[in-house]
């Protein structure tokens, strides 16, 4: 159980355009969802928290018109990843906090971004 | 600001040796969460200590919460190359909802 999938694994895209990635809880329900970035060989850095049915909570630092999250459903957040540029390249990861359970969170498998 | 110092940052040790890797804080925390992650993968969840002074084991891995609860310990005894990766803590401040604050991580590199 507790299984948190993302989808695409990995994407490359142009400068300038849009990317939109997708993280599913497959066996249980979430009320909040994480989105987190990480470097190579670095630690995780949480960006936004995202909240079922409201409007996600903002790292200082990270621009909200630029990372729009949406948590449309109680299985389902996005990060959409605005006129990206080469720094948005990185790996990102969401995580899902089960509805009623401890403060335990199960991470997706991440996302590869390339901006060329 | 770095809530949870984790240290060593590297770690590289021959097969069989033991190892230990500390997380240590100022801050209470109300649940503090052990993972290792795989490049190119996600963490994935080893444990989760809620009770001060708890010690959980799971096979050869050993973690321990300190008594106040701004603290945490990971032993591995006997180590193996499967081993091999990117340790993290990460734990939830008291009172402070569901975010999870991360360590910075230890590489850990076991050789045959």
């Amino acid at each position: 159980g507790a299984v948190v999938s993302q989808h695409p694994s990995r994407v490359i895209c142009k400068s300038g355009t849009s990317v939109k990635i997708e993280c599913r809880s497959l066996d249980f329900q979430a009320t909040t969802m994480f989105w987190y970035r990480q470097f190579p060989k670095k630690s995780l850095m949480l960006m936004a928290t995202s909240n079922e049915g409201s409007k996600a909570t903002y790292e200082q630092g990270v621009e909200k018109d630029k990372f729009l999250i949406n948590h449309a459903s109680l299985t389902l957040s996005t990060l959409t990843v605005t006129s990206a540029h080469p720094e948005d390249s990185s790996f990102y990861i969401c995580s899902a906090n089960p509805a009623g359970g401890r403060n335990e969170q199960y991470f997706g498998p991440g996302t590869r971004l390339t901006v060329t | 600001t770095q809530l949870l110092e984790q240290s060593p940052q590297f770690l590289s040790i021959q097969e069989g040796e033991n190892l230990t890797v500390y997380c240590n804080s100022s801050s209470v925390f109300s649940s503090l969460q052990w993972y290792r992650q795989e490049p190119g993968e996600g963490p994935v969840l080893l444990v989760t200590v809620v009770t001060g002074g708890e010690v959980k084991k799971l096979k050869r891995l050993t973690f321990q919460f300190g008594d106040a609860r701004k603290d945490s310990s990971l032993h591995i005894t006997a180590a193996q190359p499967g081993d091999t990766g990117l340790y993290l803590c990460a734990g939830v401040l008291l009172g402070s909802g569901y975010a999870l604050n991360f360590g910075k991580g230890t590489s850990l590199l076991v050789t045959p």
